[in-house]
This record gives structure tokens, sequence and C-alpha cells, in this order.
């Protein structure tokens, strides 16, 4: 069963640092999404994506975020000058369509350590 | 105040007994999903919901939208459904992007 996929499962970063979390979604799907959740607390929005721009954003998703798919598979989310509060678990997702709800099938995470 | 409340948050049963998760909502939406959050931390779909019923296995989940209310139901419940479930929503006019409750820690003791 094809399955969304994330690299990688854990980075550890300094403060200050960049860092760029990579995920494959699903091949026929359109629409992607990431989501944080920091360690105890529930899952939040933070980008939706559609043909090759940002669809929905929310308040987290600051200068500091910034997401692109750079090639037919990939779907990165880049992080500049991470914080310590930016360590959490960041899961990829996708979905076939957008606009109307839809199953979306979420990526295993990357744990992001800001140290 | 949460869109979005779940209860309990925390509940421990026995191997075999019948389980119900509780979801409250106080906004308008388009779909409500259940997920599965296991312990190393993957999500998991379970169900998308807009009315009625939906049976998949030994899970069923429920809702009613004029109540803002759903639940999720397991029967004959087994050790390997220890899990964080989680109700999120597809709010009205907030297009595709998922609302996620706090989720219920479910413990099934053999």
């Amino acid at each position: 069963e094809p399955e969304v996929t994330q690299t990688p499962s854990h980075q550890v970063t300094q403060m200050g640092q960049e860092v760029i979390l990579r995920c494959v979604p699903i091949s026929n799907h359109l629409y992607f999404y990431w989501y944080r959740q920091i360690l105890g607390q529930k899952v939040e929005f933070l980008v939706s994506f559609y043909n090759n721009e940002i669809s929905e954003k929310s308040e987290i998703f600051d200068d500091q975020f910034s997401v692109e798919r750079p090639d037919g598979s990939n779907f990165t989310l880049k992080i500049r000058s991470t914080k310590l509060e930016d360590s959490a678990m960041y899961f990829c997702a996708s979905s076939t369509t957008g606009g109307l709800p839809d199953t979306q099938y979420f990526g295993p995470g990357t744990r992001l350590t800001v140290l | 105040k949460n869109e979005v409340e779940q209860s309990p948050q925390n509940l421990t049963a026995q191997e075999g007994e019948f389980i119900t998760i509780n979801c409250s909502y106080s906004v308008g939406i388009s779909a409500l999903h259940w997920l599965q959050q296991h312990p190393g931390g993957g999500i998991v779909s379970l169900f998308m919901l807009s009315s009625g019923k939906k049976k998949h296995g030994r899970l069923i989940a429920t809702i009613n939208i004029q109540e803002k209310h759903s639940s999720l139901h397991i029967t004959a419940s087994h050790p390997r459904d220890s899990a964080v479930y989680i109700c999120a929503l597809n709010l009205l006019y907030g297009n595709e992007k998922l609302t996620f409750g706090t989720g219920t820690r479910l413990t099934i003791i053999p």
C-alpha cells in the first residue's frame, strides 16, 4: 500500500541553524500538508500546498518557515534560524483532493530537537 | 475555548471491554476525522465522517451533526488497540486543513 515517507526520522540541530525536513507524498496525491506536534501537546496545522503554491498557512508559519516541491516527488519544509521552541515532531501528510474533505495520509514524522 | 474537546483524556480498560471515546465540537464542520497515534508517534486515519455511522472491523464511528458530537467505539478491545485516539475537524470554511483535539490515551490491559 502506498505510504507517505519522511526523512530524517530524527534531526538534532543547534539553535540558529537551518534545517530541511523532507517528505515524499503518495504519488497520485495533489495536496500536501505540514503539521507539528510539540511534546505533550496537540497536533497543529502549519501549511497546505497545492499546485506549487501555498494554499493556506497558520499564524505559526511565519517568515522562518518555507515549503517547496523541488521536483515531482519531494515536498520539503525549511526552518531557518531554528529556535528552542521549534523542537517538535513534524508530520507531512497528503491527500488526493482539497477544498472538499478528504482522508489525509500521514508520514511517520521527523522528530526535530533544537539544542 | 477549544473548538474540539475529547473525553476522557485517559482511559484504561481490560481486554475485551467495549470502549467509547467522545468528541464534542463548537463550530460548523464539513467533516470529522478519527485518527490513531501509535506510541512511536505515527498517525493513521481511521474514519472520515460527515453524517451517520461508519464501521471498520471492530471500530465504529458515529456523528450527530445537530448535537455537534461524535463517538468512536471499539468492540472486544485488545492490547494492540492501546494508542492515542484523536478527533480532528475540517472546519466549514477552513479548507482542507485539520483542526485537532488533544486526544484520548487508551490503554488496554491483558
